[in-house]
């Protein structure tokens, strides 16, 4: 059935270092497809988005690219900040009502 | 800034006694969700309401009721709670169901 799968975490990076935080998914047609962020004790914010093949959603120097081909959207950022700790959430629509559908999220800690 | 707004950002209520959590938003979107989300956990979708037609989750416990009044207003009513409704509740608005969701910054609540 229609899915979402994020690598397992948590990954702790020092200050600078090359972030990639993997995302595949299963499903039928092509889907939008979206990368949340969660700050501590915050809610939710989006992060980036791509809604159609081969685009490449960027945003606070993170990106993604929708690969159809292999069904990922990895999230990468070249150099982190102790900023970017937080928990990530790839996320589309599934099923036959469009919900959204949340990976397990993967906590994120970036050391000075 | 427009915005989605969760009142209170923390509520403690005793097992069994209701209690109502709220959400108003200024984006004027016609989609309004709730979700639970428990500690290292995904948000898992509640209900949503478009515009005034209300979508109840398969497997919501009947505990969870919600209502809106008007596009800006939305509550989440927990008739009886139990101790393993303990979570953080969000809130989220979106135009349509695959347009990116907006969202608030969540009440935690604690059940004593």
């Amino acid at each position: 059935g229609d899915s979402v799968t994020q690598m397992e975490g948590p990954v702790t990076l020092s200050e600078e270092a090359f972030l990639t935080i993997n995302c595949t998914y299963t499903a039928t047609g092509y889907p939008s497809l979206f990368w949340y962020v969660q700050y501590p004790g915050e809610g939710l914010q989006l992060l980036l988005k791509a809604t159609k093949a081969d685009d490449k959603g960027s945003n606070k120097g993170f990106e993604a690219t929708y690969r159809k081909e292999t069904t990922s959207f990895h999230l990468e950022k070249g150099s982190v900040q102790v900023s970017d700790s937080a928990v990530y959430f790839c996320a589309l629509p599934l099923g036959a009502n469009s919900k959204l559908t949340f990976g397990k999220g993967i906590t994120l800690s970036v050391r000075p | 800034d427009a915005m989605v707004i969760q009142n209170p950002r923390y509520q403690v209520t005793q097992f069994g006694k209701p209690v109502t959590l709220s959400c108003s938003q200024t984006l004027n979107h016609n989609v309004m969700y709730w979700y639970q989300q428990k500690s290292s956990q995904a948000p898992k979708l509640l209900f949503h309401y478009y515009d005034k037609d209300f979508n109840n989750e398969a497997d919501t416990p009947d505990n969870f009721q919600s209502r809106r009044p008007n596009t800006s207003f939305c509550f989440l009513d927990i008739r009886s709670p139990g101790l393993g409704d303990a979570a953080m509740y969000l809130c989220a608005t979106s135009r349509a169901f695959l347009e990116p969701q907006h969202f608030g910054d969540g009440t935690r609540l604690s059940i004593l």
